[in-house]
């Protein structure tokens, strides 16, 4: 069964620091997709990222970047030089085909907090 | 072009009530996602609608919680005697087609209070 784990619940950040959120899955398929959203304080969550099974090159977009490791089943997220506009919930998402359906799973969600 | 659209924004009913939520996808998506998230949790999904396919209502969490959808538009999600427990909000979610690398595209909720 498909499975995501964001094990950080809460993370709290001074500005300007680097933080990671981990992302583990669990999946028995050998094509499915990653994703990370993002849901700010008003509350609609926004995509931030894709990355599929068979890529594993780490891709940065200014201060992001994600780090996706097939060997340990883990896509996880980095925001270098932290700003108080990251604070958010952020969700990583597991996507694979079923039978002509979509079939995502969301993990719990990290909240991080950024402290000016 | 316009995003995803819910109402209302807020709902707020007595326990026992029926409530139906609205939800008005991206045009030409085919695809619609109903989710709840309560207070400071995750995504709970509830129901899955793909073109004219049947829908996958395996997140649904009791009878008495029902959606309907008319072809690849409006969806509209009913939730019937409503308890306290049904107090959260509830996200709707379209993509473009059932392909696994579709991403979502989310509404900004109905927040519903079951007083």
């Amino acid at each position: 069964a498909q499975k995501v784990t964001q094990a950080q619940t809460e993370i709290s950040v001074v500005e300007k620091e680097d933080v990671t959120l981990d992302c583990v899955y669990e999946t028995r398929d050998t094509t499915y997709y990653l994703f990370w959203y993002k849901q700010p304080p008003s509350g609609e969550l926004v995509f931030l990222i894709r990355r599929n099974s068979f890529d594993e090159q780490n891709e940065i977009s200014g201060r992001y970047s994600w780090n996706f490791q097939k060997s340990t089943s883990s896509f996880n997220f980095t925001i270098t030089a932290s700003q108080v506009v990251d604070s958010a919930v952020y969700f990583c998402a597991l996507s694979e085909a079923r039978g002509g359906y979509q079939k995502v799973t969301f993990g719990t969600g990290t909240k991080l907090q950024v402290i000016p | 072009g316009a995003g995803v659209s819910q109402s209302p924004s807020n709902k707020v009913t007595e326990k026992g009530k029926d409530v139906e939520l609205r939800c008005d996808p991206i045009s030409g998506h085919t695809a619609l996602y109903w989710y709840r998230q309560r207070l400071g949790q995750g995504l709970e999904f509830l129901i899955y609608f793909q073109g004219n396919s049947a829908p996958d209502k395996s997140g649904l969490p009791s009878d008495r919680f029902s959606a309907e959808r008319t072809g690849e538009s409006v969806s509209t999600l009913t939730i019937q005697r409503t308890q306290q427990e049904d107090s959260a909000v509830y996200l709707c979610a379209s993509s473009s087609g059932p392909l696994a690398y579709n991403e979502q595209f989310f509404g900004p909720g109905t927040r519903l209070t079951v007083l």
